[in-house]
């Protein structure tokens, strides 16, 4: 199975700060069509996930353009510019490349 | 406005059956494929099975393959997961999701439920 290794487990960012999380895959997650399906999720307390990023850099609808996503192959990237108080919680990284779906383990965004 | 309802969830012991179900609306349900995806308290998610839009179809995880069986039925709009010889590890929040399909494009998990939590103990 492929393995997401996401780093840090947990951010203290400043309001209007920037945040980077990484997720690293234990394999290429090319597709044999070309496309890279690593997506993006936060999980608000007490909320189900939300798609924010979908393959690799796309902005999901709604979502605001202090998300980006970024990386190729195994290594990405999910940067966080100008943090706002309704960022914080947790963000995963999901691949549906390969069977079956992984997700990261997660990285808990916490507020200064 | 697409609504994923789920329902079913509850304490069981280990070793029982438990049925779970997802009523869908909102959207045409018999045209998207509908997973299963699980988070222990406190832990991460993980994705637990999907099926296609017949039903045809079906994927799961080594983790309850053998034991969960995901199915659907396209005239009650709804999806179900038939988890068989639970074990404590199964314990967790289980979320119904639906990826959306717009102009040749795939916003994968899109939709969400509010999840119902099953809990495996004695």
């Amino acid at each position: 199975d492929v393995v997401l290794t996401q780093t840090p487990v947990s951010l203290l960012i400043s309001l209007g700060g920037q945040a980077s999380i990484s997720c690293r895959s234990s394999q290429s997650l090319v597709h044999s069509n070309g496309n890279t399906y690593l997506h993006w999720y936060l999980q608000k307390p007490g909320q189900s996930p939300q798609l924010l990023i979908y393959q690799v850099s796309n902005r999901f609808s709604g979502i605001p353009d202090r998300f980006s996503g970024s990386g190729s192959g195994t290594d990405f990237t999910l940067k966080i510019s100008r943090v706002e108080p309704e960022d914080l919680g947790v963000y995963y990284c999901l691949q549906r490349t390969h069977n079956p779906f992984t997700f990261g383990s997660g990285t808990k965004l916490e507020i200064k | 406005e697409v609504q994923l309802v789920e329902t079913g969830g509850g304490l069981v012991q280990p070793g029982r059956s438990l049925k779970l179900s997802c009523v869908a609306s909102g959207f045409t349900f018999s045209s998207y494929w509908m997973y299963w995806i699980r988070q222990a308290p406190g832990k991460g998610l993980e994705w637990v099975s999907s099926i296609n839009t017949d039903g045809g179809s079906t994927y799961y995880p080594d983790s309850v393959k053998g034991r969960f069986t995901i199915s659907r039925d396209n005239a009650e709009n709804t999806v179900y997961l038939q988890m068989n010889s639970l074990r404590s590890e199964d314990t967790a929040t289980y979320y119904c999701a639906k990826d959306q399909a717009r102009s040749g494009r795939v916003y994968p998990f899109a939709y969400w439920g509010q999840g119902t939590l099953v809990t495996v103990s004695s």
